[in-house]
């Protein structure tokens, strides 16, 4: 089953903060998060590994709760270059790195 | 950085014809790669798994037969949509990993005629 992202879609103007969610009904080794923009591929944007740890580089952080099965996304002050949609990727124990994307959240920052 | 290079970028054909898409990982070797698939406004999903020098492995509903796989080498699988109609027209992606983290080429954008 698919992770399931909240919310769809947001829109912020430049300069405010998001949060992205991303739940799995299932046991997680690792999450991971990309921004996919119109008609490309998804960039990635970091990994999360199983025992709970918060991971960030500049105004970008995720955590990962495994014990919930969930990570989420965040976003400090939001810059126009971050819109786009943001997808969870989640690889379940014992499925041999297979990824699974989640059901996205389209992001549009506004001037 | 690792880099996965896919071709072509964008293709259309009539239906009832096939369409190659090629992924290829070009520093490192890949024993095991991705196929996505991706509707518009929708998210990636993983129709199968390739698998160098053995048969790959497809999830739920994906048709073997419409849907070949070939991954002949460490750095090279194929994806091959047999019998092409309008209803195939999809962004297809390919995906690799080294270690934990993926790395995708830069997709195929599908549109059959």
């Amino acid at each position: 089953q698919q992770p399931v992202q909240s919310p769809q879609a947001v829109i912020l103007r430049e300069g405010e903060d998001a949060v992205i969610n991303c739940s799995s009904s299932k046991a997680l080794y690792s999450v991971h998060w990309y921004r996919q923009k119109h008609g490309e591929a998804p960039v990635f944007l970091m990994i999360l590994l199983k025992g709970g740890e918060q991971k960030g580089h500049e105004k970008i952080s995720a955590s990962f709760n495994e014990k919930k099965q969930q990570s989420s996304l965040y976003l400090t002050a939001s810059q126009l270059s971050y819109s786009g949609t943001y997808f969870c990727g989640t690889v379940a124990t014992g499925t041999a790195s297979k990824l699974t994307f989640g059901t996205g959240t389209r992001l549009q920052v506004t001037l | 950085g690792a880099v996965v290079s896919q071709h072509p970028s964008r293709v259309i054909c009539k239906s009832g014809t096939s369409v190659k898409i090629e992924c290829r990982s070009l520093d490192f070797q890949a024993t095991t790669m991705f196929w996505y698939r991706q509707f518009p406004k929708k998210s990636l999903m993983l129709m199968a798994t390739s698998n160098e020098g053995s048969k790959a492995t497809y999830e739920q509903g994906v048709e073997k037969d419409k849907f070949l796989i070939n991954h002949a080498s460490l750095t090279l699988s194929t994806l091959t949509v047999t019998s092409a109609h309008p209803e195939d027209s999809s962004f297809y992606i390919c995906s690799a990993r080294i270690n934990t983290e993926a790395f995708f080429g830069q997709g195929t954008r599908l549109t059959v005629v």
